[in-house]
């Protein structure tokens, strides 16, 4: 049972660059979400996804592209990766949206140079 | 604007109880949860509560006052494992979750 996964792990990147995390979860949970965390502050919500083909925009969107054409797969896109892109990145998944408490994957440390 | 307060790190020792705090202010309410998070891991669920009063769940339990805008998390027992931050997050009225920056708990033996 893999339950949510993260690839890559580590990734390390240069200004400029597209780049794109991928997530993927075995539960069939209907939505899903990505996070990064930063040093001082909570996670903050940069989309999320109801179901296939529906995505909405959480905290902080801009820089970022999502789609979900499969319920298994939710994959972030850093269109021209910036400096203060650099986070921890984590995907998270939860059969409903409310009173549900989230699964995470393992998280993607990406550095942008 | 919506924020979640809770402290930046606390100690205690090993065997004791800690009461971590946290308070919130946000856009309606559908539920707090506090999450583990060992450093290089990913968060884990600890807890929810939506209504006022104390859940408890082995050696800890969560505690949620709705009009105080006020939760806290007991651990008791504590055992050197305890080591981590623990993420307090508000369920806000678009039931997406607020989260607090985490307090990290440092258990001495």
């Amino acid at each position: 049972d893999a339950g949510i996964t993260q690839s890559p792990r580590y990734k390390i990147t240069e200004t400029g660059r597209q780049v794109t995390l991928m997530c993927h979860q075995t539960w069939s949970h209907s939505y899903m979400f990505w996070y990064r965390q930063d040093l001082g502050h909570g996670l903050r919500l940069i989309y999320y996804s109801a179901a296939a083909d529906i995505t909405d925009k959480g905290e902080v969107p801009d820089g970022y592209v999502v789609s979900r054409s499969k319920t298994e797969n939710f994959p972030l896109t850093l269109e021209s990766a910036t400096r203060s892109q650099t986070s921890v990145y984590f995907c998270a998944s939860s059969e409903r949206e409310a009173y549900n408490e989230q699964f995470f994957g393992p998280g993607t440390r990406l550095t942008v140079l | 604007g919506q924020n979640i307060d809770q402290p930046t790190e606390m100690t205690a020792t090993e065997g004791a109880i800690v009461q971590i705090n946290c308070t919130y202010q946000t856009s309606g309410f559908n539920g707090l949860f506090w999450y583990q998070q060992h450093a290089g891991e990913a968060p884990t669920f600890l807890s929810y509560n939506v209504l006022d009063g104390l859940e408890e769940k082995g050696r800890f339990s969560s505690f949620l006052s709705r009009s105080k805008g006020y939760s806290y998390l007991l651990l008791k027992e504590l055992q050197m494992k305890d080591s981590a931050s623990y993420l307090c997050a508000v369920m806000d009225s678009n039931y997406q979750l607020i989260w607090g920056a985490g307090t990290k708990l440092i258990i001495k033996p």
